[in-house]
């Protein structure tokens, strides 16, 4: 069975701090690592990485994958209080279009 | 502007009673998809749609149904087999497999 896990499950923090969240995934003729941002509502789409070793970055966020280790990480400098959120890490075999989320990691950017 | 609509935002189901869930998108998807996120779980899939006219149980599907008559709309049933249905369900669809998925607003489902 497909296995995703993320940690830590919740984070709090101060503004300014830098953060690293952590994936480690088990799952069948992996494809693709993918990282969501969900504040209420819907989850929007960060990152997908599907190269070992290829730092992807967006601002102040980056992430990359190890496909050695079955394992991505997450990291957002220069937190802000915008970036409260719960991170959502999803792992994708070869099944078409199949996802296995982890439960999701619960940021607190206190000002 | 070009996105998924779910709708109800909010749906109250009492004892023995279907309901449906409305998804519809005007990405020109091909792939659509139906989650259940409940608290502490992350997001677990229900039934996926490659195509028209097709769908694949996903991880949980006991207890719903799906159809795929047109390429925009995925409506989800969560029927009275459903003994736990109290969740957030989300949609969300994809150009093909590759892609990344996109979600849309959700629907909270709550029992009377």
């Amino acid at each position: 069975e497909d296995k995703v896990v993320q940690s830590p499950l919740s984070l709090v923090v101060h503004e300014g701090d830098t953060v690293t969240l952590n994936c480690s995934y088990e799952v069948t003729n992996f494809r693709s690592l993918l990282w969501y941002k969900q504040e209420k509502k819907a989850p929007t789409f960060l990152f997908m990485l599907t190269s070992s070793g290829i730092e992807k970055k967006s601002g102040r966020l980056s992430s990359i994958l190890d496909k050695k280790e079955l394992s991505s990480i997450l990291n957002i400098t220069a937190t802000q209080t915008g970036d409260s959120a719960i991170y959502l890490c999803a792992a994708g075999g070869t099944s078409y279009g199949k996802l296995t989320f982890g439960q999701g990691t619960i940021l607190t950017v206190h000002p | 502007d070009g996105g998924i609509t779910q709708s109800p935002k909010y749906l109250f189901r009492k004892e023995g009673q279907n309901v449906t869930l409305s998804c519809e998108q005007n990405l020109n998807h091909d792939a659509m998809y139906w989650y259940r996120q409940d608290p502490g779980q992350g997001l677990r899939l229900i039934y996926y749609s490659q195509i028209v006219n097709d769908f694949q149980k996903g991880d949980i599907a006991e207890g719903y149904s799906v159809s795929r008559e047109k390429k925009e709309s995925f409506p989800l049933t969560v029927t009275s087999a459903q003994k736990n249905p109290t969740a957030f369900y989300l949609c969300a669809s994809s150009e093909g497999e590759k892609q990344p998925q996109h979600f849309g607003d959700g629907t909270r489902l709550s029992i009377l």
